[in-house]
């Protein structure tokens, strides 16, 4: 029972241009979300979070979008470079039994930013 | 220099064996998490805690032990009943619910 899906194994894009990387999930009781980025043998690092109080949240070049009736979120990048190419995690965390401290991650999307 | 450490960076075992996995912070984080990483399949929780002396079950527990002695630490044994032992294995911690967590560089582990 995967709890958070990420539909799209992969996405390539070119630099310069908006990379729209997709998210759902299927526990409601899900109330803080999280997007990582991660390279080959290393740990992923943390890229932004937004909690389910918000519809938005901005970071610099990146943006997370939540929309809750849909229980889908979105990462946008913008403008897109050849360094964000990386595999991207969306994470979940809320009650998804047992406790509220559970963090259940997607399947990952890899992303590749072409010169 | 505070940050989540784990060792080694590369373990290899012979089949049958338990070997233990060393997960260490020191950024005051009460709860800790341990991820399985196969090709495909993202990250798989297998243990996580909340707190010194109490820990859950994640998705994928079967064949894995852990403790939680000490806030700092959070090893995690893989057992001779886990039958696919082989896989990156990653610590991560984190201060409450609603902040992100930190990960270690991750352990290779490969049982021969």
């Amino acid at each position: 029972d995967q709890q958070v899906k990420q539909n799209s194994p992969s996405l390539s894009v070119q630099e310069g241009r908006i990379s729209i990387l997709n998210c759902d999930y299927t526990n409601s009781m899900f109330d803080y979300f999280l997007w990582y980025k991660k390279y080959p043998a290393e740990g992923p690092t943390f890229l932004i979070s937004i909690s389910s109080i918000k519809d938005k949240n901005e970071d610099g070049r990146f943006t997370v979008f939540l929309n809750k009736s849909a229980k889908h979120l979105s990462l946008h990048i913008v403008p897109s470079q050849p360094g964000d190419s990386a595999v991207y995690f969306c994470a979940a965390s809320g009650w998804g039994g047992g406790s509220n401290y559970k963090l259940t991650f997607g399947k990952g999307t890899l992303l590749t930013v072409n010169p | 220099d505070g940050g989540i450490t784990q060792s080694p960076k590369y373990l290899f075992r012979k089949e049958g064996q338990n070997v233990t996995l060393s997960c260490e912070q020191n950024l005051n984080h009460d709860a800790m998490y341990w991820y399985r990483q196969d090709p495909g399949q993202g990250l798989r929780l297998i243990y996580y805690s909340q707190i010194v002396n109490d820990f859950q079950k994640g998705d994928i527990a079967e064949g894995y032990s852990v403790s939680r002695e000490k806030k700092e630490s959070f090893p995690l044994t893989v057992t001779s009943a886990q039958k696919n032992p082989t896989a990156f294995y990653l610590c991560a911690s984190r201060l409450t619910r609603d902040t992100e967590a930190f990960f270690g560089q991750g352990t290779r582990l490969t049982v021969v």
